[in-house]
C-alpha cells in the first residue's frame, strides 16, 4: 500500500526558533499534499494543500509567512514553522494523494508533535 | 455552511456488532470516507462510496445515502484494538475533505 512518512516525529523548540517538518511519499507520486493541525480531542483542521511545482493554497486564517510549505517535488513536502510559539503547539500531520484525479483516497503520514517552550 | 454530525462517543462490547452514524451537510459532494484515528497517531483509511449502496470490507461494512447525506460505519465481531476515533469525511465540490471531531469507540472487554 501507499505509505507516507513524516519526520522527526516529535519535536521540542524554543520559542522564537523555526522547525522544519518533511514528508515524503515513498512509494507513489504525490501530485497533492496536504498539511494538517490537530489538537487534542478537536477534528483534523486543513492548513493547507501544495501541489508540485507551484504555491500552496492556504486556508482561511493559515499565516502563510509563518507556515512555509514547499513542494518540491513529486515525493517531497516540508513545512517550516517560523518564529514558534507555544501556540503553535500540535500534532501537525501530512497527507498526500497519488494519481491525477481528484477522488484518490488521502494517505496519511504518522504526525510530528511539535511543542514549543 | 458545511457540517458534519457524528456521536462524541460510543461502548461496545468485544465481539458485538456496532454502527456509528454520520449526517453531513456539504458544498457538493464528491464522496465520503471512513477513516479510522488511534489516540496520537494519524488517520489511516477504511472506506470510500461515491454512489448509494453498502461497501464491504472485511469486519468493515459502509452505507451511504445521498439523498438523505447520510452514512453509517458498520462494525463486526468487534475486537479490542477497534477502540479508536471514527472520523466521517465527505468531499466537498472543490474536492476537499470535510472533517469532523469523530466518533470516540471505546470497546469494553
Amino acid at each position: 500500500g501507499a505509505v507516507v512518512s513524516q519526520h522527526p516525529s516529535w519535536v521540542i523548540c524554543k520559542s522564537g526558533t523555526s522547525v522544519k517538518i518533511e514528508c515524503r511519499s515513498l512509494d507513489f507520486q504525490a501530485t497533492t499534499m496536504f498539511w494538517y493541525r490537530q489538537f487534542p480531542k478537536q477534528s483534523l483542521m486543513l492548513m493547507a494543500t501544495s501541489n508540485e511545482g507551484s504555491k500552496a493554497t492556504y486556508e482561511q486564517g493559515v499565516e502563510k509567512d509563518k507556515f512555509l510549505i514547499n513542494h518540491a517535488s513529486l515525493t517531497l513536502s516540508t513545512l517550516t514553522v517560523t518564529s514558534a510559539h507555544p501556540e503553535d503547539s500540535s500534532f501537525y500531520i501530512c497527507s498526500a494523494r497519488a494519481g491525477t484525479t481528484e477522488l484518490y483516497e488521502q494517505y496519511f503520514g504518522p504526525g510530528t508533535r511539535l511543542t514549543v517552550t | 455552511g458545511q457540517n458534519i454530525d457524528q456521536p462524541t462517543e460510543m461502548t461496545a462490547t468485544e465481539g458485538a456488532i456496532v454502527q456509528i452514524n454520520c449526517t453531513y451537510q456539504t458544498s457538493g459532494f464528491n464522496g465520503l470516507f471512513w477513516y479510522q484515528q488511534h489516540a496520537g497517531e494519524a488517520p489511516t483509511f477504511l472506506s470510500y462510496n461515491v454512489l448509494d449502496g453498502l461497501e464491504e470490507k472485511g469486519r468493515f461494512s459502509s452505507f451511504l445515502s445521498r439523498s438523505k447525506g447520510y452514512s453509517y460505519l458498520l462494525l463486526k465481531e468487534l475486537q479490542m484494538k477497534d477502540s479508536a476515533s471514527y472520523l466521517c469525511a465527505p468531499m466537498d465540490s472543490n474536492y476537499q475533505l470535510i472533517w469532523g471531531a469523530g466518533t470516540k469507540l471505546i470497546i469494553k472487554p
